[in-house]
């Protein structure tokens, strides 16, 4: 059983393009987050959702809006992807104010 | 940016325990010390966290000193699945945000 499940696992495409990362969880928890992790490996926080509501934005472009239709669900969408989007991302999820974060698999994205 | 430091790299033998270094210097009375670890290829998975007395789990110990400004995690039998980034966090307990430096990457020799 996953417990934080992402799709897809990895994700090519062009310049220009929308593309949508899924990220779900069987936890129960209340919190969920996406995290970049760049090609020098560096992960940094980009969004958090309480119960469906956005709590933290990390000053990340208005091209990626994190969408959560219910509360076991954080998608993320990118509009007009760059090359400068390329890289791993992560979606965790941990019970609110928890301690512990769980992270799913990661998807990786290439921009070509 | 990260409160802590850790040494970039650490090297240790299949069988022995890893002793992996953090100063936070900087950190508030209301701060707990968290570890994570990430695995080539995969996320990050949490380990340990603490407050100011040492704990331990079924993975890892961790020693706070007195002060708080420096922390120890230790893998008591390291072994090869061990290899992989630590990443030493301080964080406010009922806070969000998880803050990732750089960390240590662990070499487990064979």
């Amino acid at each position: 059983d996953t417990a934080v499940s992402q799709t897809p696992k990895y994700l090519v495409t062009q310049m220009g393009n929308d593309k949508s990362i899924k990220c779900e969880q069987n936890l129960g928890h209340d919190t969920m987050y996406w995290y970049k992790q760049d090609s020098k490996k560096f992960l940094k926080i980009m969004f958090s959702y309480n119960n469906k509501e956005l709590i933290i934005n990390e000053t990340v472009p208005n091209r990626f809006s994190p969408k959560s239709p219910d509360k076991a669900h954080l998608n993320l969408h990118i509009n007009s992807l760059e090359l400068g989007d390329s890289a791993v991302y992560f979606c965790a999820s941990s019970r609110a104010g928890g301690e512990e974060q769980y992270f799913g698999p990661g998807t990786r994205l290439t921009v070509t | 940016d990260a409160k802590t430091t850790q040494p970039t790299s650490m090297d240790c033998a299949e069988g022995r325990a890893a002793n992996l270094p953090c100063n936070h210097s900087t950190i508030s009375g209301n701060e707990y010390v968290y570890w994570y670890r990430q695995i080539h290829s995969q996320g990050p998975q949490y380990i340990i966290h603490g407050l100011k007395n040492n704990e331990t789990n079924e993975m890892a110990s961790l020693i706070i000193t007195e002060d708080r400004k420096s922390s120890t995690l230790i893998l008591p039998h390291a072994t090869l699945r061990d290899t992989a980034v630590y990443y030493c966090i301080v964080r406010v307990n009922l806070g969000d945000k998880i803050i990732f430096g750089k960390g240590t990457r662990l070499h487990i020799l064979p």
